[in-house]
């Protein structure tokens, strides 16, 4: 079955420290994979989008990284913000003539002054 | 413009009630989503529409009914909904209407109360 896990469920940081999000997955037939970043109340926005041959990508303090071989993929939060207090989401879409998007639970991430 | 626009922001509905959700999208793009979520889980996809054709209906009961009556604009007719039917109501948009689910742009949601 297809499936995208989320760890850890809920993570509480200081202000400036640095953080890791972790997905790992199961999909197969794999097509690319996205973090999103969800404030409360409000629609998801994409952070980053990876595709098989892509190891790492960036997008300010936020780097992604994927290792398709063993199918997981990381988030790392650089010199954290207040701002950064979101629920992170793993999403990874399948290819092939499905094409569904398989979503993970996310990740809540508290900033704390 | 690169923003998904969906009204109202909130809006409150007894199980009697006709109502409708609108979203907006200038980016040209030619795939709509509707998705629905809960509270700490994750979006739940209704509805596709690719060039403004019903693509992909997830198994979503008749008392949602969606619309598309252009390239820009996606509407969801609410009518006897129930109150587990509460839920924020996202709307999304993508480039490419033959390739669904590629880098999708969402709204800001709006989120429903069924009384």
């Amino acid at each position: 079955k297809n499936q995208v896990e989320q760890s850890p469920q809920s993570l509480i940081i200081l202000e400036g420290k640095n953080c890791t999000l972790q997905c790992n997955y199961t999909v197969s037939p794999f097509s690319n994979l996205r973090w999103y970043k969800q404030d409360t109340g409000r629609g998801p926005v994409s952070l980053t989008i990876m595709t098989f041959s892509e190891n790492t990508k960036s997008n300010g303090r936020y780097t992604a990284t994927l290792d398709a071989d063993t199918k997981q993929s990381s988030l790392h939060i650089t010199a954290s913000q207040l701002s950064d207090s979101a629920s992170y989401i793993c999403v990874v879409k399948e290819a092939g003539n499905n094409r569904k998007l398989i979503w993970g639970l996310g990740t809540s991430l508290a900033v704390n002054p | 413009d690169t923003e998904v626009t969906q009204t109202p922001k909130h809006l409150v509905m007894g199980m009697t009630n006709k109502k409708s959700l609108k979203c907006e999208q200038h980016m040209g793009h030619r795939a709509m989503y509707w998705y629905k979520q809960k509270a700490k889980k994750p979006p739940e996809l209704m509805f596709v529409y690719s060039y403004e054709k019903l693509s992909i209906n997830e198994s979503v009961p008749s008392r949602f009914s969606p619309e598309c009556p252009n390239s820009s604009l996606l509407n969801l007719h609410l009518h006897a909904l129930q109150p587990e039917d509460s839920a924020l109501y996202l709307c999304a948009s993508s480039q490419d209407g033959r390739q669904p689910y590629n880098e999708q742009f969402f709204g800001p949601g709006t989120r429903l109360t069924v009384l």
